[in-house]
């Protein structure tokens, strides 16, 4: 069936440095790959999103690449804040949304 | 203020017994999902609706069962055969059940008594 994976499942990184986080999907049909962030006890909230016919996308510190061919999708944030520190999930597919199974990120003062 | 809001923020159940779990939107959005998250893990998909007076089963159906009898409406309910229900429940909707971005309730927390 359809499948999304996500690695790593933990990432520690300093302050300041940059933190990366990969996903990979099986449903060739995917058009659409949202990135949510949970902060402890709350709410999953969309960061960045890109759709198909775009490679890259970058919001302020956040950016996403796309790679159709591979079916791989991965998140960068620089220049990483202790605020940054919260659950990541990627997802896609196309009859409908599959979460990535999460990377919990950590960054150190 | 246009947003999801999921009611009650903690229910406790006994055993044997239904418990239904409120999830309503403003946002005029057509679609609604409901999922479940269990400690440390990612998001399960239990049910979803892509227009009113329809759902479909998600992931883990089994033990759930929902209504779309109002747009802005999708109760949850987690009946007895159920036989693990603790977890954190959350309710999402958007524009259109395809490729667009979801809104997050604050979700439900649900523990056995």
């Amino acid at each position: 069936g359809e499948n999304v994976e996500q690695h790593p499942s933990t990432l520690s990184v300093q302050e300041g440095d940059s933190a990366v986080i990969k996903c990979t999907y099986s449903d060739s049909a995917s058009n659409y790959f949202p990135w949510y962030k949970q902060e402890l006890g709350k709410r999953p909230q969309l960061i960045i999103d890109i759709r198909s016919n775009v490679g890259e996308k970058k919001d302020q510190r956040i950016a996403v690449t796309l790679n159709k061919t591979a079916k791989h999708f991965s998140l960068h944030i620089t220049e990483t804040q202790p605020e940054d520190s919260a659950v990541y999930f990627c997802a896609g597919g196309y009859d409908k949304v599959i979460f990535g199974p999460g990377t919990s990120l950590s960054v150190i003062p | 203020d246009g947003g999801i809001t999921q009611s009650p923020k903690y229910l406790f159940r006994k055993e044997g017994q239904n418990v239904t779990l409120s999830c309503e939107q403003n946002l005029n959005h057509d679609a609604m999902y409901w999922y479940r998250q269990d400690p440390g893990q990612g998001l399960r998909l239990i049910y979803y609706s892509q227009i009113v007076n329809d759902f479909q089963k998600g992931d883990i159906a089994e033990g759930y069962s929902v209504s779309r009898e109002k747009k802005e409406s999708f109760p949850l309910t987690v009946t007895s055969a159920q036989k693990n229900p603790t977890a954190f429940y959350l309710c999402a909707s958007s524009i259109t059940w395809r490729d667009q971005p979801q809104h997050f309730g604050d979700g439900t927390r649900l523990s056995i008594l």
